[in-house]
């Protein structure tokens, strides 16, 4: 149980595309997504974090306007790379977590999107 | 503010060697949540355990074992009898109750098996 999948698991593409990323939760309603970004070799940093109906909440120094977050429905987050650039080229992941008490629900990752862009 | 410090960047073992992970935490929160997650070579985050500051206890699956030590803010994760396949980057992370199930994780620790 608390399958996360997300798709594409890399893209390359030229720089000024567009690129959206979806994150589902397969067989749990996800009240929680969260988006993470990893440089090489280095942990995990959260970019943002979305609840279901409601606006993204963004952690300080990502750019809103760059990094769109939408969390459409219970099972579906969408991330889209607005414009990118050689700079945004990284691993980005996924994670959701059900209902239940704050904090205590681990977060399920998805596997991961390699971007790369040219 | 809290904080996850996971000393050891890297780590190589022979294979059947038992391998301690090192995990110190800060929370001023008296209630929060322990995590440890697995990251293999392609990529994805495997969730291993949880465990919540009220309960101390040890805990053992198989050859993976945890030991909570609130004196010390610490939640190191021992392999026994280690395997290649346990080659990858282990995280351990902290969330405290309430504040919206924000993670913070540590810098990881890379695991490498040699046969």
């Amino acid at each position: 149980g608390a399958v996360v999948s997300q798709h594409p698991s890399r893209v390359i593409c030229k720089s000024g595309t567009s690129v959206k990323i979806e994150c589902r939760s397969l067989d749990f309603q996800a009240t929680t997504m969260f988006w993470y970004r990893q440089f090489p070799k280095k942990s995990l940093m959260l970019m943002a974090t979305s609840n279901e109906g409601s606006k993204a909440t963004y952690e300080q120094g990502v750019e809103k306007d760059k990094f769109l977050i939408n969390h459409a429905s219970l099972t579906l987050s969408t991330l889209t790379v607005t414009s990118a650039h050689p700079e945004d080229s990284s691993f980005y992941i996924c994670s959701a977590t059900g209902t239940g008490d704050f904090g205590a629900q681990p977060q399920h990752f998805g596997d991961g999107t390699r971007l790369s862009i040219l | 503010a809290q904080k996850v410090t996971q000393a050891q960047t890297e780590i190589s073992v022979v294979e059947k060697e038992d391998v301690t992970l090192d995990c110190v935490y800060e929370t001023r929160d008296t209630t929060y949540y322990l995590f440890w997650y697995k990251q293999p070579p392609s990529g994805e985050l495997v969730f291993l355990i949880r465990r919540n500051s009220f309960d101390e206890q040890n805990e053992i699956s198989g050859r993976y074992s945890w030991n909570f030590q609130k004196s010390t803010s610490s939640f190191n994760f021992t392999i026994t009898a280690s395997q290649v396949v346990d080659s990858a980057v282990y995280f351990c992370a902290l969330s405290e109750y309430g504040y919206g199930q924000n993670f913070v994780f540590g810098p990881g620790t890379r695991l490498s098996v040699l046969p």
